[in-house]
């Protein structure tokens, strides 16, 4: 079966400080990955997606970039975090259905 | 412009009682639907879909509707239960858009014993 892991769980990081979250995903080949990210009383935003090693785009212009090393691997960084960068991000997978599923999710703090 | 919105940020029940969670859409290229259950601080959970072709799909104590000319779906949960209580999110994909998720901006459900 498949498994999508995330690290770190929770993050507290200040103001100007870069940023490195993972994503890893086991049991499929060549999944589609997707960054979301939660904002406190809000809904899920996409951030990035990607449909291969090397393959990225974005959804929304910000200070974040993602990157696919490998193919069962996402990471999302920032060289420098501002306080609106705080929030709860997610790493999905999907293969060829619709059905994305979830990790379990970073919570990010700002200060 | 929000494409997919679930317009009752939250929505209390009675254990036991049907819990209805409304959500509309605006685009009518969505051919597929889904609603995820995310309890705080974890991921969202896949509960159930439906294709643009059903209107109706079950899966034990939930069940979602489809209401293409209104551009609605809802999801029902009977009987509710205090586990139930979490945050719904609806979601819509297009084949034309490469299957990318559309979120509404959820509903939390509290359901009291």
């Amino acid at each position: 079966s498949q498994t999508i892991h995330q690290w770190p769980a929770t993050l507290v990081q200040p103001v100007g400080s870069p940023l490195s979250l993972e994503c890893t995903v086991e049991g499929t080949s060549n999944p589609n990955l997707y960054w979301y990210r939660q904002a406190a009383g809000r809904g899920l935003q996409l951030l990035f997606y990607s449909v291969g090693i090397g393959q990225i785009s974005s959804e929304v212009p910000q200070n974040l970039s993602a990157s696919r090393p490998q193919d069962r691997q996402f990471i999302l960084s920032s060289k420098k975090l501002l306080l609106s960068d705080s929030g709860f991000y997610l790493c999905a997978w999907s293969d060829l259905a619709d059905t994305q599923y979830f990790g379990p999710g970073t919570r990010l703090t700002v200060l | 412009d929000q494409q997919v919105k679930q317009n009752s940020p939250s929505l209390s029940v009675q254990e036991g009682r049907i819990s209805i969670l409304n959500c509309d859409y605006t685009n009518s290229m969505f051919d597929y639907f889904l609603w995820y259950k995310k309890y705080p601080a974890e991921g969202p959970t896949f509960l159930i879909s439906i294709s643009s072709i059903k209107d109706k799909n079950e899966d034990g104590r939930f069940t979602v509707f489809l209401n293409k000319s209104a551009k609605h779906l809802s999801l029902h949960i009977v009987p509710s239960q205090p586990g139930d209580s979490a945050v719904y999110f609806c979601a819509a994909s297009s084949n034309n858009a490469g299957n990318m998720l559309t979120f509404g901006g959820g509903t939390r459900l509290m359901v009291k014993p």
